[in-house]
Protein backbone atom coordinates (compact mmCIF):
# COMPACT_ATOMS: atom_id res chain seq x y z
CA UNK A 1 0.00 0.00 0.00
CA UNK A 2 0.85 3.31 -0.60
CA UNK A 3 3.42 5.17 2.05
CA UNK A 4 3.85 8.94 3.05
CA UNK A 5 6.65 9.87 5.41
CA UNK A 6 6.64 13.23 7.50
CA UNK A 7 9.07 14.64 10.06
CA UNK A 8 7.52 14.04 13.33
CA UNK A 9 8.42 17.49 14.26
CA UNK A 10 8.99 20.92 12.68
CA UNK A 11 10.69 23.94 14.87
CA UNK A 12 9.82 27.64 14.12
CA UNK A 13 10.04 30.51 15.40
CA UNK A 14 7.05 33.41 15.18
CA UNK A 15 6.85 35.73 12.06
CA UNK A 16 8.97 32.69 10.18
CA UNK A 17 8.20 30.06 7.62
CA UNK A 18 6.97 26.69 8.47
CA UNK A 19 7.68 24.39 5.64
CA UNK A 20 6.32 20.88 6.64
CA UNK A 21 7.06 17.79 4.06
CA UNK A 22 5.25 14.63 2.98
CA UNK A 23 7.74 12.36 0.96
CA UNK A 24 5.73 9.53 -1.39
CA UNK A 25 6.92 7.47 -4.70
CA UNK A 26 5.82 9.93 -7.54
CA UNK A 27 3.40 12.01 -4.86
CA UNK A 28 3.38 14.98 -7.33
CA UNK A 29 1.07 12.45 -9.98
CA UNK A 30 -1.50 12.14 -6.43
CA UNK A 31 -3.47 14.90 -5.34
CA UNK A 32 -2.54 16.23 -1.48
CA UNK A 33 -4.65 17.00 1.57
CA UNK A 34 -3.46 18.77 4.39
CA UNK A 35 -4.90 18.80 8.24
CA UNK A 36 -4.19 20.88 10.75
CA UNK A 37 -4.74 19.14 13.93
CA UNK A 38 -5.04 21.33 17.95
CA UNK A 39 -4.74 19.42 20.90
CA UNK A 40 -7.99 17.92 22.15
CA UNK A 41 -9.94 18.83 18.84
CA UNK A 42 -10.96 17.43 15.35
CA UNK A 43 -9.00 17.72 12.08
CA UNK A 44 -9.19 21.30 9.79
CA UNK A 45 -9.02 20.70 6.24
CA UNK A 46 -6.32 23.44 5.24
CA UNK A 47 -5.07 22.55 2.14
CA UNK A 48 -6.55 20.60 -0.78
CA UNK A 49 -5.68 19.54 -4.30
CA UNK A 50 -2.45 20.47 -3.95
CA UNK A 51 -2.56 24.34 -3.09
CA UNK A 52 -6.20 25.46 -2.72
CA UNK A 53 -7.33 26.78 0.49
CA UNK A 54 -10.93 26.32 1.87
CA UNK A 55 -12.82 29.57 2.96
CA UNK A 56 -11.85 30.67 6.50
CA UNK A 57 -8.44 29.34 6.18
CA UNK A 58 -5.49 32.53 6.32
CA UNK A 59 -3.74 33.16 2.94
CA UNK A 60 -0.70 32.04 4.70
CA UNK A 61 -0.70 28.47 4.61
CA UNK A 62 0.33 27.07 1.36
CA UNK A 63 0.88 24.14 -0.28
CA UNK A 64 3.39 22.56 -3.25
CA UNK A 65 3.56 18.95 -4.99
CA UNK A 66 6.14 17.89 -7.37
CA UNK A 67 8.13 14.78 -7.64
CA UNK A 68 7.93 12.74 -4.57
CA UNK A 69 7.39 15.16 -2.24
CA UNK A 70 4.40 17.56 -1.23
CA UNK A 71 5.15 20.66 0.85
CA UNK A 72 3.11 22.88 2.94
CA UNK A 73 4.33 26.02 4.00
CA UNK A 74 3.06 28.38 6.51
CA UNK A 75 3.89 31.89 6.17
CA UNK A 76 4.67 34.52 9.22
CA UNK A 77 3.51 32.03 11.94
CA UNK A 78 2.19 32.99 14.57
CA UNK A 79 1.55 30.76 18.22
CA UNK A 80 -1.77 29.60 17.22
CA UNK A 81 -0.49 28.09 14.16
CA UNK A 82 0.66 25.60 16.50
CA UNK A 83 -0.70 21.53 16.12
CA UNK A 84 -0.46 18.99 14.54
CA UNK A 85 -0.25 18.93 10.52
CA UNK A 86 -1.44 15.39 8.80
CA UNK A 87 -1.07 14.86 5.32
CA UNK A 88 -3.19 12.82 2.88
CA UNK A 89 -4.15 11.01 -0.69
CA UNK A 90 -6.44 8.98 -2.51
CA UNK A 91 -4.80 6.17 -3.79
CA UNK A 92 -6.27 5.48 -7.00
CA UNK A 93 -4.54 2.04 -7.41
CA UNK A 94 -6.13 0.40 -4.26
CA UNK A 95 -8.93 2.76 -3.52
CA UNK A 96 -7.95 3.64 -0.41
CA UNK A 97 -7.28 7.09 1.62
CA UNK A 98 -3.46 6.99 3.18
CA UNK A 99 -2.55 9.54 5.93
CA UNK A 100 0.63 10.94 5.97
CA UNK A 101 2.09 9.79 9.47
CA UNK A 102 1.59 13.48 11.18
CA UNK A 103 4.25 16.25 11.80
CA UNK A 104 4.24 18.53 15.33
CA UNK A 105 4.77 22.06 14.65
CA UNK A 106 6.08 24.07 17.94
CA UNK A 107 6.45 27.44 17.34
CA UNK A 108 9.15 28.53 19.66
CA UNK B 1 -24.60 25.25 7.91
CA UNK B 2 -23.11 21.71 7.72
CA UNK B 3 -22.47 19.83 10.87
CA UNK B 4 -21.48 15.91 11.94
CA UNK B 5 -22.52 15.37 15.42
CA UNK B 6 -20.97 12.13 16.85
CA UNK B 7 -22.59 10.24 19.85
CA UNK B 8 -21.23 10.40 23.42
CA UNK B 9 -17.95 8.35 24.97
CA UNK B 10 -18.39 5.27 25.33
CA UNK B 11 -16.67 2.11 27.94
CA UNK B 12 -17.07 -1.21 27.35
CA UNK B 13 -15.39 -4.23 28.56
CA UNK B 14 -13.45 -6.67 26.18
CA UNK B 15 -16.17 -9.22 23.99
CA UNK B 16 -18.87 -6.75 24.19
CA UNK B 17 -20.27 -5.28 21.43
CA UNK B 18 -20.84 -1.06 20.44
CA UNK B 19 -22.54 1.17 17.93
CA UNK B 20 -21.20 4.49 17.47
CA UNK B 21 -23.00 7.34 15.67
CA UNK B 22 -22.27 10.05 13.42
CA UNK B 23 -25.73 12.20 12.63
CA UNK B 24 -25.62 14.77 9.66
CA UNK B 25 -27.24 18.35 8.88
CA UNK B 26 -27.06 20.82 6.69
CA UNK B 27 -26.64 19.28 3.31
CA UNK B 28 -27.95 16.47 1.06
CA UNK B 29 -26.70 13.36 3.07
CA UNK B 30 -27.38 11.23 0.77
CA UNK B 31 -25.53 12.35 -1.87
CA UNK B 32 -22.10 12.56 -0.24
CA UNK B 33 -19.74 9.78 1.37
CA UNK B 34 -19.00 9.77 4.59
CA UNK B 35 -15.64 8.10 5.80
CA UNK B 36 -14.26 7.18 9.78
CA UNK B 37 -10.81 7.73 10.95
CA UNK B 38 -9.58 6.51 14.20
CA UNK B 39 -6.69 7.88 16.26
CA UNK B 40 -5.42 5.64 18.53
CA UNK B 41 -4.17 7.78 22.32
CA UNK B 42 -1.13 9.36 21.17
CA UNK B 43 -0.56 8.55 17.53
CA UNK B 44 -1.74 9.95 14.20
CA UNK B 45 -5.29 9.52 11.87
CA UNK B 46 -6.16 6.08 10.08
CA UNK B 47 -8.80 6.00 7.89
CA UNK B 48 -10.88 3.07 8.25
CA UNK B 49 -13.36 2.84 5.80
CA UNK B 50 -16.15 5.03 4.22
CA UNK B 51 -19.79 4.40 3.12
CA UNK B 52 -22.22 6.23 0.04
CA UNK B 53 -25.67 6.69 2.28
CA UNK B 54 -27.11 6.98 -1.06
CA UNK B 55 -26.59 3.38 -1.52
CA UNK B 56 -24.55 1.99 1.44
CA UNK B 57 -21.86 1.30 -1.11
CA UNK B 58 -18.97 0.61 1.57
CA UNK B 59 -15.23 0.29 1.24
CA UNK B 60 -12.86 -0.57 4.10
CA UNK B 61 -9.34 0.08 4.66
CA UNK B 62 -7.43 -3.59 4.71
CA UNK B 63 -6.27 -2.97 8.49
CA UNK B 64 -10.34 -3.09 9.06
CA UNK B 65 -11.76 -4.61 7.26
CA UNK B 66 -13.65 -8.11 8.81
CA UNK B 67 -13.33 -5.65 12.56
CA UNK B 68 -16.08 -3.27 12.23
CA UNK B 69 -19.09 -2.31 10.52
CA UNK B 70 -19.92 0.91 8.64
CA UNK B 71 -23.21 1.63 7.75
CA UNK B 72 -25.74 4.17 7.16
CA UNK B 73 -29.26 4.90 7.78
CA UNK B 74 -30.61 7.39 5.38
CA UNK B 75 -33.83 7.78 6.46
CA UNK B 76 -32.17 9.74 9.69
CA UNK B 77 -29.28 10.82 8.39
CA UNK B 78 -26.97 9.09 10.66
CA UNK B 79 -23.48 7.31 9.76
CA UNK B 80 -22.66 4.42 12.37
CA UNK B 81 -19.80 2.44 13.00
CA UNK B 82 -19.68 -0.89 14.85
CA UNK B 83 -17.79 -3.45 16.50
CA UNK B 84 -19.18 -6.99 17.56
CA UNK B 85 -16.60 -7.79 20.21
CA UNK B 86 -14.35 -5.18 21.25
CA UNK B 87 -10.78 -5.51 22.44
CA UNK B 88 -8.18 -3.10 24.43
CA UNK B 89 -7.02 -2.25 21.12
CA UNK B 90 -9.94 -0.07 20.28
CA UNK B 91 -9.33 2.36 22.23
CA UNK B 92 -9.15 5.16 20.11
CA UNK B 93 -11.23 8.42 19.30
CA UNK B 94 -13.37 8.15 16.67
CA UNK B 95 -14.20 10.41 14.06
CA UNK B 96 -16.55 10.76 11.40
CA UNK B 97 -15.73 13.00 7.94
CA UNK B 98 -17.49 14.18 5.05
CA UNK B 99 -15.92 13.78 1.69
CA UNK B 100 -16.22 16.61 -0.45
CA UNK B 101 -17.85 16.45 -3.70
CA UNK B 102 -15.29 15.07 -6.77
CA UNK B 103 -14.21 12.48 -8.17
CA UNK B 104 -10.48 13.38 -8.41
CA UNK B 105 -9.33 12.58 -5.19
CA UNK B 106 -10.72 12.08 -1.26
CA UNK B 107 -10.92 15.40 0.87
CA UNK B 108 -12.35 15.24 3.76
CA UNK B 109 -13.91 18.75 4.29
CA UNK B 110 -16.38 18.54 7.39
CA UNK B 111 -15.38 16.44 10.67
CA UNK B 112 -17.76 14.95 13.52
CA UNK B 113 -16.21 16.35 17.26
CA UNK B 114 -15.16 12.46 17.72
CA UNK B 115 -15.98 9.96 20.25
CA UNK B 116 -13.71 8.81 22.49
CA UNK B 117 -14.20 4.51 23.08
CA UNK B 118 -12.45 3.00 26.08
CA UNK B 119 -12.27 -0.60 26.22
CA UNK B 120 -11.13 -1.87 29.48
CA UNK B 121 -11.78 -5.06 31.72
Amino acid sequence: SYVMTQPPSVSVAPGKTARITCGGNNIGSKSVHWYQQKPGQAPVLVIYYDNDRPSGIPERFSGSNSGNTATLTISRVEAGDEADYYCQVWDSSSDHVVFGGGTKLTVL
Amino acid sequence: EVQLVQSGAEVKKPGESLKISCKASGYSFTSYWIGWVRQMPGKGLEWMGIVYPGDSDTRYSPSFQGQVTISADKSISTAYLQWSSLKASDTAMYYCARKSLGSGSYVFDYWGQGTLVTVSS
